[in-house]
């Protein structure tokens, strides 16, 4: 088992601009989610996914948009990058979600600069 | 007052000492607790649950205290493979939505020295 990835590791944007990353899992874990981790606030819920096709915003969803079309994809889309959004990108999945947490499996991070 | 509490450290301690971490919760109502363990520049991993009564994972022990709203974790013997940054982990059943909410801690940082 790969585990959670995440693609790609490092990446730097200009302010404006759009991508995606890119967080898949074989676990065939129900629950995934993504987290942003900022020095002295430990990691916030931007989005998660409690199955395919359902997804719901978390804690700071502003800039961030999600899709949930199969079980082992969870990408995150940053619509128009503001250097705000310069954080590391965590991806997580687990067996139980919102009702029933169990361990959460994490990716090992994208490094987002946005100038 | 941030929900979940961490002092940041960094907490310096030679080996084989023992250490010990507090965590606190803000909301009396949180019902799951946990200790993450995050090495330098990589993903959190699961180190221990927390129960009520208490328990123990070979040198790690983690305890609940419900009335003080914190939870702890004790590492005896400590090694150099300790050094890493714990994360507290609560989870809350929000009023609003009447679905448990995960809040991470801003966490740890352990430094073992030789």
């Amino acid at each position: 088992n790969a585990g959670v990835t995440q693609t790609p590791k490092f990446q730097v944007l200009k302010t404006g601009q759009s991508m995606t990353l890119q967080c898949a899992q074989d676990m065939n874990h129900e629950y995934m989610s993504w987290y942003r981790q900022d020095p002295g606030m430990g990691l916030r819920l931007i989005h998660y996914s409690v199955g395919a096709g359902i997804t719901d915003q978390g804690e700071v969803p502003n800039g961030y948009n999600v899709s949930r079309s199969t079980t082992e994809d969870f990408p995150l889309r940053l619509l128009s990058a503001a250097p705000s959004q310069t954080s590391v990108y965590f991806c997580a999945s687990s067996r139980g979600g919102p009702d029933n947490y169990n361990e959460q499996f994490f990716g090992p991070g994208t490094r987002l600069t946005v100038l | 007052r941030k929900e979940v509490e961490q002092d940041p450290g960094p907490f310096n301690v030679p080996e084989g000492a023992t250490v010990a971490f507090n965590c606190t919760y803000s909301n009396s109502a949180s019902q799951s607790f946990f200790w993450y363990r995050q090495d330098c520049r990589k993903e959190p991993k699961l180190l221990m649950s927390v129960y009520s009564s208490g328990n123990e994972d070979g040198r790690f022990t983690a305890q609940l205290n419900r009335a003080s709203q914190y939870i702890s974790l004790l590492i005896r013997d400590s090694k150099l493979s300790d050094s890493a940054t714990y994360l507290c982990v609560v989870i809350t059943r929000r009023m609003d939505t009447g679905r448990r909410a995960l809040t991470f801690g801003s966490g740890t940082r352990l430094q073992v020295q030789p």
